[in-house]
C-alpha cells in the first residue's frame, strides 16, 4: 500500500509567522511529487511539481524541497498572510496519484 | 483560461437512485480522473482514464462505474446510490506525462438520503 502522510493535520498561525509542513511518501518507484493548494469553495490548484532529488521550487513566499531518497518533501510559507489560509495537499505520482489528507492552514490577522 | 467543469455543485439524491456526475474539460487532455474527498481521508481515486473508451479502477471503485465516450467528457455513475456515497466528488484532467499537474473541477457535493 502506497501511503502518503502529511503533518500536521492542521495549523493555526498569526499573520507574519513563517510555517512549514511535511509530506512523507514511499521512497521506492518515485516518479513525481505534487503540491496543491485548496481554498474553501474553490478547486485545488497546483503549486509545484517536483521530480528530482534535491529539487527546490519557489513561488513568491512559498517554497518546497524534495528528498526522494528518504521520502519526504517540505512546504514552507514565509511571512504567512490571511490569504494563505487553505488546505495544502501533496500527491505522490506512482501509477496514479496518491494524495495525502492535507494540512489545513489558518492564518489569523 | 483552462477549465474543468462539473455538472452540479450540489446534488441531493435518494438511496437506490442512479446518479450521473458529468465532467468536461476543454484542454484536450488525455487523462481524466474521478476522486472523492472525505474529512481526514484526503482525495481518494475512484476511477481514471488515459484515453477515450479506456478506464482503470482506482483505490475505491466499488459501487461506481465510469464512461468516457469522448475525449473531453468523463462521467461517473453511481448505479444505486447509498448513504455511504455522500461525499465531495472532484474531477481532474491532465496531459500525458508523469510530471504533469492535474487541473481540478469545482467539485460536486453529493448527499444521499
Amino acid at each position: 500500500i502506497l501511503n502518503v502522510e502529511q503533518s500536521p493535520q492542521s495549523l493555526h498561525v498569526q499573520e507574519g509567522d513563517s510555517t512549514n509542513f511535511t509530506c512523507s511518501f514511499p521512497s521506492s518507484n518515485f516518479y513525481a511529487l505534487h503540491w496543491y493548494r485548496w481554498e474553501t469553495a474553490k478547486s485545488p490548484e497546483a503549486l509545484f511539481v517536483m521530480t528530482l532529488n534535491g529539487d527546490e521550487k519557489k513561488k513568491g513566499r512559498i517554497s518546497a524541497t524534495l528528498n526522494t531518497k528518504e521520502g519526504y518533501s517540505y512546504l514552507y510559507i514565509k511571512g504567512s498572510q490571511p490569504e494563505d489560509s487553505a488546505t495544502y495537499l501533496c500527491a505522490f505520482k506512482y501509477n496514479d496519484m496518491r494524495f495525502g489528507a492535507g494540512t489545513r492552514l489558518t492564518v489569523k490577522p | 483560461d483552462v477549465k474543468v467543469t462539473q455538472s452540479s455543485r450540489y446534488l441531493v439524491k435518494r438511496t437506490g437512485e442512479k446518479v450521473f456526475l458529468e465532467c468536461v474539460q476543454d484542454m484536450d487532455h488525455e487523462n481524466m480522473f474521478w476522486y472523492r474527498q472525505d474529512p481526514g481521508l484526503g482525495l481518494r481515486l475512484i476511477y481514471f482514464s488515459y484515453d477515450v473508451k479506456m478506464k482503470e479502477k482506482g483505490d475505491i471503485p466499488e459501487g461506481y462505474s465510469v464512461s468516457r465516450e469522448k475525449k473531453e467528457r468523463f462521467s461517473l455513475i453511481l448505479e444505486s446510490a447509498s448513504t455511504n456515497q455522500t461525499s465531495m466528488y472532484l474531477c481532474a484532467s491532465s496531459s500525458r506525462g508523469i510530471a504533469n499537474e492535474q487541473f481540478f473541477g469545482p467539485g460536486t457535493r453529493l448527499t444521499v438520503l
